[in-house]
Parts: C-alpha cells; sequence; structure tokens
C-alpha cells in the first residue's frame, strides 16, 4: 500500500495563478483532510470531508476550494494565489467516524510570488 | 479550535540522554495523539492514547494521557540521532470531523 500520496511535491506560482493539489489514498478511509503548515503555526485545518461528495470547511477556508469525488481522492484548489498562500499543504486520511487516527502524505510545498 | 500548549519549543541534548515534553489543552480531551515529523516529510503517527491514565509504549518512546485529560507527555529513552525532528501533540477538534488540533510542536535536536 501506498498510503496517502500527494502531487505536486514543489510548485512555484505567481500570484493570480491556479492550480490544484491532488491527494489520494488506498486505505479505503472515509475521511480527509487538508491542512497547511507555516512555521511557528503548527498544522491548521483548510478543508475536510467525510465521505466521497461531501466537504466542510474548516479552520482557515477562505481562497481555496475542495472536491471530494471519488471517495480514495481528496482535490485542492487554488483560484487565484495569494503570497499568504505560501506554505507546506498535507493531506491526511483517517479510517472513520470516531477514529482520530490520522495518516499524512509527504506534503506539497508551494511558494506564491 | 481548543488551545494546544506544548513545551519544551526545542531540545538541545547529547545521544543516550532522556528527553521529556507535555502538552496541555485548554479543555477535556478524550484522545490524546503524538506525530512525529522529520524534515521534509509528513508527519508519522506514534502513540495514540484513549484512556486517562493510559501510558503506552513504542518501542524507547512512552506516553501518558494525564489523568486530568487536560494533559498528555512524551518521554523518549535512550536518544540516538535518529529522534531529530518536530514532536507534535493533536487531539480532537470536535467542530471539523474528528481533525485533529495540533500543539506547535517540539523541536528535537540529538548530537552524536
Amino acid at each position: 500500500n501506498a498510503g496517502v500520496t500527494q502531487t505536486p511535491k514543489f510548485r512555484v506560482l505567481k500570484t493570480g495563478q491556479s492550480m490544484t493539489l491532488l491527494c489520494a489514498q488506498d486505505m479505503n478511509h472515509e475521511y480527509m483532510y487538508w491542512y497547511r503548515q507555516d512555521p511557528g503555526m503548527g498544522l491548521r485545518l483548510i478543508h475536510y470531508s467525510v465521505g466521497e461528495g461531501t466537504t466542510a470547511k474548516g479552520e482557515v477556508p477562505d481562497g481555496y476550494n475542495v472536491s471530494r469525488l471519488k471517495k480514495q481522492n481528496f482535490l485542492l484548489g487554488l483560484e487565484s494565489a495569494a503570497p499568504s498562500q505560501t506554505s507546506v499543504y498535507f493531506c491526511a486520511s483517517s479510517y472513520s467516524a470516531g477514529n482520530y487516527e490520522q495518516y499524512f502524505g509527504p506534503g506539497t510545498r508551494l511558494t506564491v510570488t | 479550535g481548543q488551545q494546544l500548549n506544548q513545551s519544551p519549543q526545542s531540545m538541545f541534548i547529547q545521544e543516550g540522554e532522556d528527553v521529556s515534553m507535555n502538552c496541555t489543552s485548554s479543555s477535556i480531551f478524550n484522545t490524546w495523539l503524538w506525530y512525529k515529523q522529520d524534515p521534509g516529510e509528513g508527519p508519522v503517527l506514534l502513540i495514540a492514547l484513549y484512556k486517562a491514565g493510559e501510558l503506552t509504549s513504542n518501542g524507547r518512546l512512552t506516553a501518558q494521557f494525564g489523568i486530568t485529560r487536560k494533559d498528555s507527555f512524551l518521554n523518549i529513552s535512550a536518544s540516538i540521532p535518529s529522534d531529530v525532528g518536530i514532536y507534535f501533540c493533536a487531539g480532537p477538534n470536535p467542530n471539523s470531523g474528528y481533525a485533529l488540533n495540533f500543539g506547535k510542536g517540539t523541536s528535537l535536536l540529538v548530537t552524536p
């Protein structure tokens, strides 16, 4: 099993450009999450999904959209990138309700100039 | 979400020393988790705790769920260079579908 994978690993965008980050998991997990990690801030929840076709906002959702069309995939979109979105983005998944054990992907390092 | 305060912020120790770090919450938790993040990698789950007073080991790592349910502790015995990394505590975020709130991490450096 590959676990949780993320593509791309690195990306540089110019302000105003758009992009999509892809997360895939092969563990048949119901729940998936997108976090961002900034120096000194820990990990903060952007959006999450409790199942195929459902998404919800987390702590810092502004400027991001997500989609969960298939159970194994969770996409994070930036419609118009801003320098404040320079960060490392992590996707995570967990099995089901009541299970807090999350498994993380390797991250995407995004720089917006 | 709940505030998680992790301390110390960083530690610089010699190989072979024992390490202790802790995490406190502003509210009661029913689960505590500890993660380790190596440079350039995603966090990896080390230990999960589900019951107040619970003491769980994973190799040289031991974590405890505080009896007040507002704190947790992680100890590393006989540290080795590969223990270098950032250690995060995490607890439930009840408003976000079983997402987690994370502490800001303890950065551990081990010198040979």
